[in-house]
């Protein structure tokens, strides 16, 4: 039972472009989102969180944007850049952000130079 | 600062062996420490929730005798794969809370062959 899936395991974008990465979760007791990048056998670094009190939160180029009612939240990279290449993996927690994480399948970002 | 290590970074092992693997909060104590396990191309799944002075709580599926999770200090936690098989290969990564802060801080993981 997966509870929290990113469905497009790849996407690749221009340089320059924006990045829209997805993540659709089936636990309504999820109140706190976060998104990781992760470079292959390397630990996830944190890039942006959400609670569900908001539908949005931005830093820097990163944009997260949360649908409750659609149990969907995505992330806007803009602009990409070569760098950002790695994997994405967004996760979900019950009690903010020290509870354990639920994790999705990740999405692989290429963004071509 | 927050900054999680982790030690090996890569084991290779014979089978029937038992491995430990550490993780450290360098710069910070952590009441609660994380440990997540990585398949090929696979999502991180949590093993368990290692809190100090007090018995790490399992994940559904997760042995505890044969994935044995020792958190002594507020910077140590420990895992130890007894009687490694190679099924149990895989990429460990552990992570650790910071009071006040609503994230986890990931180690670099730790890679286990078993052969």
């Amino acid at each position: 039972d997966q509870q929290v899936k990113q469905n497009s395991p790849s996407l690749s974008v221009q340089e320059g472009r924006i990045s829209i990465l997805n993540c659709d979760y089936t636990n309504s007791m999820f109140d706190y989102f976060l998104w990781y990048k992760k470079y292959p056998a390397e630990g996830p670094t944190f890039l942006i969180s959400i609670s569900s009190i908001k539908d949005k939160n931005e830093d820097g180029r990163f944009t997260v944007f949360l649908n409750k009612s659609a149990k969907h939240l995505s992330l806007h990279i803009v602009p990409s850049q070569p760098g950002d290449s790695a994997v994405y993996f967004c996760a979900a927690s019950e009690y903010g952000g020290t509870y354990k994480y639920i994790f999705g399948t990740g999405t692989r970002l290429k963004v071509l130079a | 600062g927050a900054v999680v290590s982790q030690h090996p970074s890569w084991v290779i092992c014979k089978s029937g062996t038992s491995v430990k693997i550490e993780c450290r909060s360098l710069d910070f104590q952590a009441t609660t420490m994380f440990w997540y396990r990585q398949f090929p191309k696979q999502s991180l799944m949590l093993m368990a929730t290692s809190n100090e002075g007090s018995k790490a709580t399992y994940e559904q599926g997760v042995e505890k005798d044969k994935f044995l999770i020792n958190h002594a200090s507020l910077t140590l936690s420990t895992l130890t794969v007894t009687s490694a098989h190679p099924e149990d290969s895989s990429f460990y990564i552990c992570s650790a809370v910071l009071a006040g802060v609503e994230t986890q801080y990931f180690g670099p993981g730790t890679r286990l062959l078993v052969l």
